[in-house]
């Protein structure tokens, strides 16, 4: 049972906005910035968001995320197919003293 | 460019210990903390627990408590996880992940590609 909690999959046509939620507490999105990882199919994970909504030179704007008290989503436009991939929400949480992950959502491109 | 090399596939028996390795390149070794992540076949990621390469101080997720330590090489650096009393539970790719924080932030912008440590009978 993950900390954050988010759902398993989720799924868009090519050109689609999608959307995917992140849930915490005041412990860790609550008070904290939150941070978004991208695996693709056997490749380790990639920072795709960090610090709520910075990204990392080269990820594109199409890309976003919004936060609101304990939970934030990721909104991915013009959907693509080379979006089709696991991604994970994490953030530090206070209580716990470390780094505390979702369980990650499987991104499916129709 | 910054990078980490990790160690390659290791195969053990339950109650072994393992010894992962984690080099980096392209940027100062002790400028940024050291993060361990582990992620069985199919499951998500499990953060383990960080460490600071110029301090040597390190945080463990209470699940790793008594059978983890990171440790470090400064003068080669390379970051170190030794995972003992190994059971089946704990057949996963194992990554090492630069971590960069501070008071409300804390992320990993750099990961190495993964070490399989398989644990077997």
């Amino acid at each position: 049972q993950s900390v954050l909690t988010q759902p398993p999959s989720a799924s868009g046509t090519p050109g689609q906005r999608v959307t995917i939620s992140c849930s915490g507490n005041s412990s860790n999105i609550g008070s904290n910035t939150v941070n978004w990882y991208q695996q693709l199919p056997r490749t380790a994970p990639k920072l795709l968001i960090y610090s709520d909504n910075q990204r990392p030179s080269g990820v594109p704007d199409r890309f976003s995320v919004s936060k609101s008290g304990t939970s934030a989503s990721l909104a991915i436009s013009g959907l693509q197919s080379e979006d089709e991939a696991d991604y994970y929400c994490a953030a530090w949480d206070d209580s716990m003293n470390g780094v505390v992950f979702g369980g990650g959502t499987k991104l499916t491109v129709l | 460019q910054v990078q980490l090399v990790q160690s390659g596939a290791e195969v053990k028996k339950p109650g072994a210990s393992v010894k992962v390795s984690c080099k980096a390149s392209g940027y100062t070794f002790t400028s940024y903390d050291i993060n361990w992540v582990r992620q069985a076949t199919g499951q998500g990621l499990e953060w383990m627990g960080w460490m600071n390469p110029n301090s040597g101080n390190t945080g463990y997720a209470q699940k790793f408590q008594g059978r983890v330590t990171m440790t470090k090489n400064a003068s080669i650096s390379t970051a170190y996880m030794e995972l003992t009393s190994l059971r089946s539970e704990d057949t996963a790719v194992y990554y090492c992940a630069r971590g960069i924080g501070g008071s409300y932030y804390y992320y990993m912008d750099v990961w190495g590609k993964g070490t399989t440590v398989a644990v077997s009978s």
